[in-house]
């Protein structure tokens, strides 16, 4: 059974950091890509971050680009998320979402169940 | 970037009924386009794929149809358990962008 664990949210404050985790298993992790998507109070669902399967190929959004980084260890089966530079607006429930093909394809078909960030002070 | 408005935002119906939500975007994506459903506390799921495709394990009771920038998710007969938000979503570019999702109502 395909599974993915999102671990790492929490409290943070204004212009602070945090790095989210998510472990995978049940499937050839290194043999897909990988999203992070969130669900931001009042904003609904919005793309974050993609990387390819062996991680040479990364594309973030426009409003996360320069503070935040994706980045994958396939010997664990661990996808991450870099964040800083956090804002209110970076508050929200952060997924991770396994792509159906190697590359980035930008749509998933399995999604973890989420980790909360809040940033407030 | 690739604009989607989604409507209606909250469509409330009774079990049975046949539902339809729209997903326009704002320029043509081809049949680039997948549906989610989200329910509270559970992981998003993801229903249609290539407007049209219905996903592995998800009930015939889903549809999709559409292509280049008019595309509509249908619910055939309403189940309570249909009661939550969906979402279109773009992945003809890199912006991967969503629509502003539907919340369904049950009557």
């Amino acid at each position: 059974e395909v599974q993915l664990l999102e671990s790492g949210g929490n409290l943070v404050q204004p212009g602070g950091s945090l790095r989210l985790s998510c472990a995978a298993s049940g499937f050839a992790f290194s043999s897909h890509g990988m999203s992070w998507v969130r669900q931001s109070p009042g904003r609904g669902l919005e793309w974050v971050a993609a990387i390819s399967g062996r991680g040479g190929l990364t594309y973030y959004a426009d409003y996360v680009r320069g503070r935040f980084n994706i980045s994958r260890d396939n010997s664990k089966k661990i996808l991450f998320l870099q964040l800083s530079g956090l804002g209110v607006e970076d508050t929200g429930v952060y997924y991770c979402a396994k792509d159906w093909d190697f590359d980035i394809s930008g749509y998933w078909e399995t999604w973890g169940q989420g980790t909360l960030v809040t940033v407030s002070s | 970037d690739i604009q989607m408005t989604q409507s209606p935002s909250t469509l409330s119906a009774s079990v049975g009924d046949r539902v339809t939500i729209t997903c326009r975007a704002s320029q043509s994506i081809s049949d680039w386009l997948a549906w989610y459903q989200l329910k509270p506390g559970k992981a998003p799921k993801i229903l249609i794929s290539r407007a049209s495709h219905l996903e592995s394990g998800v009930s015939s009771r889903f549809s999709g149809s559409g292509s280049g920038t008019e595309f509509s998710l249908t619910i055939s007969s309403l189940q309570a358990d249909d009661l939550a938000t969906y979402y279109c979503q773009e992945y003809y570019d890199h912006s991967y962008t969503f629509g502003q999702g539907t919340k369904l109502e049950i009557k």
